[in-house]
């Protein structure tokens, strides 16, 4: 199984500054993803990546950037926290299970709980 | 990624089999259906997943109607542990970022 660790797992911040959430994998694994986890809303894509130095949008990404520079480590950054963004957010990676890409599973890390009083 | 249906909630007893049902109707023959848990308090984990045949794994079995429309996860025997949300999720192959789409799932109760 692959290794994903998130940090900090629990973060209490001001609205207004800014915040970083770290995903850490160790086995080189191209994709990765952030989702954020609201009750009412399920499980929200925000950004992905499928590279260093490559990353998209997914369906909540507004307020959020993220960054891969190295293929180990994905980060989140919210430039100016708001009460919104209160959330658990997950950090997940893409492993191969077969010989098509539909056959692909996510593991996820084990959660960072974001306050934005 | 076409959708999926499946209810809310439901209720087992512990140590009796239990069937969720999942229901995509517009599923396409490229689509493969797979299920992830998640746990009270956790990241979501994969259950098992196929494309047209049944499957059986350590956690559970998948079966797959003959048309695909339906598809149901099989946990033989319920333990207090597999209380959880299930998600029942369409995976295209096409879906050139391979992430997940997640609906609302199932929250599955076992009683002892």
């Amino acid at each position: 199984d692959a290794g994903i660790t998130q940090s900090p797992r629990h973060k209490v911040t001001e609205t207004g500054t800014p915040v970083t959430l770290r995903c850490h994998q160790t086995e080189n694994h191209r994709y990765m993803y952030w989702y954020r986890q609201d009750p009412g809303h399920g499980l929200r894509l925000i950004h992905y990546s499928y590279g260093v130095k490559d990353t998209d949008k997914g369906e909540v990404s507004d307020g959020y950037s993220v960054s891969r520079s190295k293929t180990e480590d994905f980060l989140l950054t919210l430039e100016s926290a708001t009460s919104s963004q209160t959330s658990v957010y997950f950090c997940a990676i893409s492993e191969s299970r077969g010989l098509s890409s539909g056959a692909n599973v996510l593991t996820f890390g084990a959660g960072s709980r974001l306050t934005v009083l | 990624d076409a959708k999926t249906t499946q209810p809310n909630s439901m209720e087992s007893n512990e140590e009796e089999p239990v069937h969720l049902p999942c229901n995509h109707s517009t599923i396409s023959g490229t689509d493969y259906i797979h299920w992830y848990r998640q746990l009270p308090s956790q990241g979501p984990e994969y259950v098992i997943h196929g494309l047209t045949s049944n499957v059986n794994n350590r956690m559970a079995s998948l079966a797959i109607a003959e048309d695909r429309k339906s598809s149901t996860l099989i946990l033989h025997r319920a333990t207090l542990r597999d209380a959880a949300v299930y998600y029942c999720i369409l995976r295209d192959v096409q879906n050139a970022g391979n992430m997940l789409t997640f609906g609302g799932g199932t929250r599955l109760m076992v009683k002892p």
